[in-house]
């Protein structure tokens, strides 16, 4: 596609469900990230997918979160349980090799738990 | 690994006046480096990097940052501010590693 498309938008859930957040990242990309934007904070780094490497999970914050990538393209964001403070905007950017020379980002899809 | 710093989680200037957004890295590696800006209610758009060559790049904007390797700084210059300049600015260090953002500053512009 034209540009990093994440789905949905927004997201309303109650206390303790579970959600998929989703990125379409341009193609042909081989680099994939995840990162979490809390109100009025920086960019918390959740999750990176480079090529067929193994994930570097290194930044997901408890083990009720998840991201998987299927055939080096698409990729979900799973996040089992959810509590209050998991509400922020999640950001998708995808990176066209694996030297990082841009990352493109998605408009990000803002959750909130209630 | 790498790491960033932002120096002053928010900046203010008058219109017109000069910009200056500080940004430090950490990198064992020849790094990569980038500013993003967030408008409010918007996704990140790249202003400018650096990748190797040329160590003062311009954006756009008018922005241009200049990569001091014994300062191991990138710092976000404007000559002069624009109303249209108050948003987020996030300093990034990348490259053969994965992305690695600061915490952001977030620059207001008064009339």
């Amino acid at each position: 596609g034209a540009g990093v498309s994440q789905s949905p938008s927004n997201k309303v859930t109650e206390k303790g469900k579970d959600v998929e957040l989703r990125c379409d990242p341009i193609s042909g990309h081989t680099a994939l990230y995840w990162y979490r934007q809390s109100l009025g904070q920086g960019l918390e780094f959740l999750i990176y997918f480079q090529g067929n490497s193994a994930p570097d999970k290194s930044g997901l914050p408890s083990d009720r979160f998840s991201a998987e990538r299927t055939g080096g393209s698409v990729s979900t964001l799973t996040i089992q349980r959810t509590q209050q403070e998991d509400s922020a905007v999640y950001l998708c950017a995808s990176s066209l090799s694996r030297v990082n020379t841009e990352a493109f980002f998605g408009q990000g899809t803002r959750l909130t738990v209630v | 690994a790498q790491s960033v710093t932002q120096l002053g989680s928010h900046v203010s200037v008058s219109e017109g006046a000069l910009v200056l957004l500080r940004c430090n890295y950490s990198s064992s590696v020849p790094p990569y480096l980038f500013w993003y800006v967030q408008y409010p209610n918007q996704g990140l758009q790249l202003l400018l990097k650096y990748t190797t060559g040329a160590t003062l790049v311009k954006g756009i904007n008018g922005f241009e940052a200049e990569f001091k390797k014994s300062e191991t700084s990138f710092h976000l210059t404007k000559p002069s501010a624009h109303m249209s300049d108050a948003a987020e600015y996030f300093c990034a260090v990348g490259g053969f590693q994965k992305l690695v953002f600061g915490t952001g500053t977030r620059l207001l512009v008064s009339p």
